[in-house]
């Protein structure tokens, strides 16, 4: 069936650096990228996402970018804060459903 | 405040029981989907409606079983229960574009413990 890979599953780094996480999608015909964030205890919530005419979006310290020949996309936050803290979700539309990825734990250091 | 309302938010239940999960969408959306959590994991897909009618269907056992409303509102059935079967449930709705085409909205969770 129809697969997203995340990597990695915990990403630690220190509060103000970049952060990147990466998902790669197995449908050549998925044309729609969210990323949500799920903070401690609370649920899921779209922070970002791309369409597949597109390769870049942004959003202050937020960005994702796409790569479709590759079959990948890519969350990248700057300067990161600890309010960054969360577990955050890659998805990819394939056949009226959201593909969902493992999710990675995002930790940042003081 | 996501407009998504989902009871029980929390549920203690025996091995073997049966509980019902209700989830009302966000006003004048028409799409429902149900998800499990389970502890430290990630979200798996159990079923989607649209208007009433099933959808999609993902990974939900034969155990577990849903239904839309003409009203909107959605319920999950879970029978048979086991310990595995302790989670959190996640029900979230979209607008008219679809749950896979733009932003799904999901509801606090009814996190059911099995002992």
């Amino acid at each position: 069936g129809e697969n997203v890979e995340q990597h990695p599953s915990t990403l630690s780094v220190q509060e103000g650096d970049s952060a990147v996480i990466k998902c790669t999608y197995s449908d050549s015909a998925s044309n729609y990228f969210p990323w949500y964030k799920q903070e401690l205890g609370k649920r899921p919530q779209l922070i970002i996402d791309i369409r597949s005419n597109v390769g870049e979006k942004k959003d202050q310290r937020i960005a994702v970018t796409l790569n479709k020949t590759a079959k990948h996309f890519s969350l990248h936050i700057t300067e990161t804060q600890p309010e960054d803290s969360a577990v955050y979700f890659c998805a990819a539309n394939s056949n009226y459903q959201l593909i969902w990825g493992a999710g990675t734990k995002l930790i940042i250091k003081p | 405040d996501s407009g998504v309302t989902q009871t029980p938010k929390h549920l203690i239940t025996a091995t073997g029981q049966r509980v019902t999960l209700r989830c009302s969408p966000r006003s004048g959306d028409l799409s429902v989907y149900w998800y499990q959590q389970s502890l430290d994991q990630g979200l798996q897909f159990l079923i989607q409606y649209y208007n009433g009618e099933e959808r999609a269907k993902g990974n939900i056992l034969e155990r577990f079983s849903a239904q839309q409303f003409p009203d909107l509102h959605s319920e999950l059935n879970l029978s048979s229960l086991e310990l595995g079967d302790s989670a959190l449930y996640f029900c979230a709705s979209s607008g008219r574009s679809g749950g896979n085409t733009g932003e799904l909205f999901f509801g606090e969770g009814s996190r059911l413990t099995v002992l």
